[in-house]
């Protein structure tokens, strides 16, 4: 099994510029969760889905960040226009049904100049 | 404010000491997990405890949820220098396993 995958691991980018990070979660997993970690803030809960629908995204920041889940192996996490203040490690994680546990990728470490 | 408070922060201790780290709140969860993170890399779940005053082992691990399942503790025997990383605790209070991360606790075990 190849774990969740993210993908890039790294971004480094102007602000206001666009940044899509993408995520491939475990094949037969039907729940997926998007996390944002800084020191500040620890680990924070952004947005996830059941079935490839968006059940809680109160962890969202704000208007500038929006995700997707086309279909059962990919999600899309996008800022647009990016800011300092976004900079970040973003992880991805998938989980087979409630109570299973949760399986992370290795993340995206963002950094907005 | 953060929901769960891990203390304590840092944790810098010598090859085979025994340490605990705390995770404390207010509010009652349905479950709680601990997880360990390792730099450059996702957490890795190490166990979930649900019921009040439960207890589980994992290896040197001891993991305690309190009575009333506000808290929780990880007990670690003779650490080794593989123990070293950030761990996590997570709670669920709505019953509906979206767990909320605790501030973590970030334990060097020098050789």
């Amino acid at each position: 099994d190849a774990g969740v995958i993210q993908s890039p691991r790294h971004e480094v980018t102007e602000m206001g510029q666009e940044v899509t990070l993408r995520c491939k979660p475990i094949s037969g997993h039907n729940s997926l969760f998007w996390y944002r970690q800084t020191m500040m803030r620890g680990l924070e809960l952004l947005i996830y889905f059941n079935n490839n629908v968006p059940i809680d995204d109160s962890g969202m920041p704000e208007d500038r960040f929006s995700a997707k889940m086309p279909n059962a192996s990919f999600s899309t996490l996008k800022i647009q226009p990016s800011e300092p203040r976004d900079s970040a490690v973003y992880f991805c994680a998938s989980r087979q049904q409630g109570n299973q546990p949760q399986h992370f990728g290795d993340g995206t470490r963002l950094s907005i100049l | 404010t953060q929901l769960l408070e891990q203390s304590p922060q840092f944790l810098s201790i010598q090859e085979g000491e025994n340490l605990t780290v705390y995770c404390n709140s207010s509010s009652v969860f349905s479950s709680l997990q601990w997880y360990r993170q390792e730099p450059g890399e996702g957490p890795v779940l190490l166990v979930t405890v649900v019921t009040g005053g439960e207890v589980k082992k994992l290896k040197r691990l001891t993991f305690q949820f309190g009575d009333a399942r506000k808290d929780s503790s990880l007990h670690i025997t003779a650490a080794q220098p593989g123990d070293t990383g950030l761990y996590l605790c997570a709670g669920d209070t709505s019953g509906t396993y979206k767990y909320i991360f605790g501030t973590g606790t970030r334990l060097k075990v020098l050789a």
